[in-house]
């Protein structure tokens, strides 16, 4: 199982756009790169999954990189709500099994 | 649609006591989970079933167990409540594919004195 590294915390302002970053060094073939979302008190929410290249959605996009052993996820505008935990998980193909690390804590401020 | 529905919200059991955490999903999901948090910490996979029927060991297993009753439900035993297990449960299901989300409930915030 693939384990992921990211910041411990982040900070940025309202109207920004904020690139958070995630090593997996060891990911195999056939795994894909998922962020998650969680607010205080909630269950974390899928955000956005991707194998290679760029996947963008309403929410976010994910750049990945032609070697795979990092990914970013880039939240555009962001705004005061989008202050949460981020985690960055590597799911794979053969074992669904999720290791989740203790995320990225991201703070907007006006 | 109410997704993944986890009950109770909240709990305080004394040490050794026993209770059942419930878990029900209407997306007719095949996999089911049972996850802890603890405080400034990500998840930890108690137990799974990857399909009606079959039930496996996640990385901390030891003082619970589970019951897939059927596709719809979940449940999470403590039979003998310890401190350790003071933690926010979450109950999660996805269609069972890598490349399909996990949709989670909202969790059961467990204390233990």
């Amino acid at each position: 199982l693939a384990k992921t590294t990211q910041p411990i915390s982040m900070d940025s302002y309202e109207g920004q756009e904020v690139n958070i970053t995630c090593s997996h060094n060891n990911i195999a073939t056939n795994d894909y790169i998922t962020w998650y979302q969680q607010f205080p008190s909630q269950g974390p929410r899928f955000i956005i999954q991707g194998y290679k290249t760029k996947v963008t959605n309403e929410v976010a996009s994910l750049f990945i990189p032609a070697d795979r052993k990092s990914s970013t996820l880039s939240l555009p505008r962001v705004s005061l709500s989008d202050t949460a935990v981020y985690y960055c998980l590597v799911v794979s193909d053969s074992n669904y099994q999720l290791i989740w690390g203790a995320g990225t804590k991201l703070i907007i401020k006006p | 649609n109410a997704g993944v529905t986890q009950t109770p919200k909240f709990q305080v059991l004394k040490t050794g006591q026993s209770m059942t955490l419930q878990c029900a999903q209407d997306m007719n999901h095949n996999s089911m989970y049972w996850y802890r948090q603890d405080p400034g910490m990500g998840l930890r996979l108690i137990y799974y079933s990857a399909s009606e029927g079959t039930t496996d060991k996640g990385e901390v297993p030891n003082g619970y167990n589970v019951s897939r009753l059927n596709k719809r439900e979940f449940s999470l035993r403590l039979e003998s409540a310890a401190p350790s297990q003071t933690s926010v449960y979450f109950c999660a299901s996805s269609d069972g594919t890598a490349n399909s989300p996990l949709h989670f409930g909202n969790g059961t915030r467990l204390t233990v004195t």
